[in-house]
């Protein structure tokens, strides 16, 4: 069963504009979530994470919005930067498991 | 400190020989763990350690591999028998503690069987 959802395989945005990646979950013992960047042949790279008991986390151009009751999560980038283009994968974890659980990923690219 | 490191970075390997894989976590981090990685999809977590301890192994973990990190270092990863199914990018990860605090990744072993 897929727990971690990114229902758009891609999203294509203007450069300036701002770019809105989404992740569902079905799981409510989640106890926090993380998005990732991944180029090409590398390995992920952290990007910006979020507890279950927060709403709201903003780093620099990148805030990610957790809606528990709705079990949704977005990842807001502003203003997009053609070096943002990347697959982002969105995961989540808990304290009781010791892993994170990934979705397949969103390819952004971001277009002058 | 150059963050996690993985070699060898590609590996071809003949259908039924066996293949080893290296992960260098960042040295104070006592976690590290395993994942596999196919077109398409994220990343699918294999197994973690703490510390020498390998305490959880996923299903998709067939016979045909293990994991070890004897002495709560480095890990390395064996897969027995190939199969061109196991044809994936295997990335390692290392973190300091449990919590809402990210998994530092390593830039994976691509391995293709044909």
């Amino acid at each position: 069963d897929q727990q971690v959802k990114q229902n758009s395989p891609s999203l294509s945005v203007q450069e300036g504009r701002i770019s809105i990646l989404n992740c569902d979950y079905t799981n409510s013992m989640f106890d926090y979530f993380l998005w990732y960047k991944k180029y090409p042949a590398e390995g992920p790279t952290f990007l910006i994470s979020i507890s279950s008991i927060k709403d709201k986390n903003e780093d620099g151009r990148f805030t990610v919005f957790l809606n528990k009751s709705a079990k949704h999560l977005s990842l807001h980038i502003v203003p997009s930067q053609p070096g943002d283009s990347a697959v982002y994968f969105c995961a989540a974890g808990g304290y009781n498991t010791d892993k994170l659980i990934f979705g397949t990923g969103t390819r952004l690219q971001v277009f002058p | 400190d150059t963050g996690v490191s993985q070699n060898p970075r590609h590996k071809i390997t003949k259908r039924g020989q066996n293949v080893t894989f290296r992960c260098d976590p960042i040295s104070e981090h006592n976690r590290l763990y395993w994942y596999r990685q196919t077109l398409g999809q994220g990343p699918e977590f294999l197994t973690y350690f703490q510390n020498e301890a390998q305490l959880e192994k996923s299903r998709l973990l067939s016979d045909r591999f293990s994991a070890e990190r004897p002495k709560g270092s480095f890990s390395t990863l064996e897969i027995q028998r190939t199969e061109q199914g196991d044809s994936a990018m295997y990335l390692c990860a290392s973190s300091s503690w449990t919590g809402d605090t990210e998994a530092f990744f390593g830039q994976g072993t691509r391995l293709t069987v044909v």
